[in-house]
Formats: structure tokens, sequence, C-alpha cells
């Protein structure tokens, strides 16, 4: 069974726009980890925040984790084209020690 | 430039048949991971292996069959008894701080991936 489960599962914006991507998970996690993956490829971390950080910055990304409600939050600023692709949250839990959870990604389409 | 090499990119199984997907890594990575992609789907683990000669199931092992003979290499086989095997292979390693230490907080780094197709 899948830890994380992402929402929306598909997201259209138009370039320049703000987009967010919501992550809820059921375990308690040491960390969550976002990772983004171009069509037809591997996937490329961005961020990973701690059991104890509610929020971390990387660029024009914004991550957000709120342990009590067991979710997380994507936010890319100022979307351009190339930021097209799925995102992936993924748990890491003390009881699978270095195994990460991936959810079922959330499908970004940034239109020029 | 340091990375994960998966290769070969497209491959094609007759029924009956075993196949074996190829996975080297140059990052000095202990860790080493296989997952299984379908269409619109998240990444689910075959098998891990945390240090040489020695691997782990994961969730959707059975079918499957993996070797860690070298750190810097962890070649998966798709046997016969995997009755679907037709998906999008990826492969990922990571740091392993070892025994006593965090281990969970360590990103992990993919390969581009092989796809496998039923002939």
């Amino acid at each position: 069974s899948q830890q994380g489960e992402e929402d929306p599962q598909a997201l259209s914006i138009q370039e320049g726009e703000n987009a967010t991507m919501n992550c809820s998970y059921k375990t308690s996690i040491n960390n969550l980890q976002w990772y983004r993956q171009n069509s037809g490829r591997g996937l490329v971390h961005l961020i990973l925040i701690r059991s104890n950080e509610r929020e971390k910055h990387s660029g024009r990304l914004r991550v957000t984790l709120d342990t009590s409600k067991k979710s997380s939050s994507l936010l890319i600023t100022a979307s351009r084209a190339a930021d097209t692709a799925s995102y992936f949250c993924a748990t890491a839990n003390e009881a699978a020690g270095n195994k990460l959870t991936f959810g079922g990604g959330t499908r970004v389409l940034v239109k020029p | 430039d340091g990375g994960i090499t998966q290769s070969p990119k497209y491959l094609f199984r007759k029924e009956g048949q075993n196949v074996t997907l190829s996975c080297e890594q140059n990052l000095n990575h202990d860790a080493m991971y296989w997952y299984r992609q379908d269409p619109g789907q998240g990444l689910r683990l075959i098998y891990y292996s945390q240090i040489v000669n020695d691997f782990q199931k994961g969730d959707i092992a059975e079918g499957y069959s993996v070797s860690r003979e070298k750190k810097e290499s962890f070649p998966l086989t798709v046997t016969s008894a995997q009755k679907n095997p037709t998906a999008f292979y990826l492969c990922a390693s990571s740091p392993f701080a070892g025994a006593g230490m965090d281990v969970s907080n360590q990103p992990q780094h993919f390969g581009d991936g092989t796809r496998l197709s039923i002939l």
C-alpha cells in the first residue's frame, strides 16, 4: 500500500502562475521527500524535510510539513514550462529503515 | 560526472524468458534499490541492498532476483515467474551512514530507467 497520497492527481496552469500540490500520509515519519520526474526519465530529488521542521525553501520551491495533520505541501512559484513533470512525495520512517514509500504523484502541466 | 547508468533503455522479453537489467553507479554509494513503476503510478520497491553481498526483499519481490557482488553494480533479473513484467524499472542509490546512524535522511539518486515490454 502507498503511504503518501498526492492531491490533485493532475494540475494545469499558465506559465508564471503558482502550483500547489499536497501529500497526505498515514504513519509517523522521520522525513518526507519530494521528487520530480520528467516524462520517461528517472526521478530527481528536490527537497527533504525532517519531521521536526515545518517549512523549507529551495529556489522557487517551498515545502511545508504538518505532522499533526500528516500532510505536506509543495509550492512552485512563478512556474515555467520546464516545470512540466510529475511530482512525487516519499516518506521514510524508522521502522522501514532507509526505504522510501512513494505516493502516486501529481502531474503538472505548465502552459507557455 | 558521477551518476547511475541503467541499460538497456528498452528491453523486450519473450514468454518463459529471464531478462537481466543492468544498474551501475559511480557515486560510491553503499545502498542501491530497484523500483517498478506502472503507467500513471508511483514507485514500488522490488529489492534493496545496503551493503555488498547483502540484499532484502521489498514490497513486490516475487518473480524477481538480484545480486550485489560489487558496490557499483546491482543487476535485476526478471524471471519467467513474473507474469506481468511490462513496466518501467528504476534503479536508485543513496549513501548509507552505517549502523547506529539515521539512515533514513538520505535522498536517493535515480537512473533513467529501463522500459520492459512483453513480445
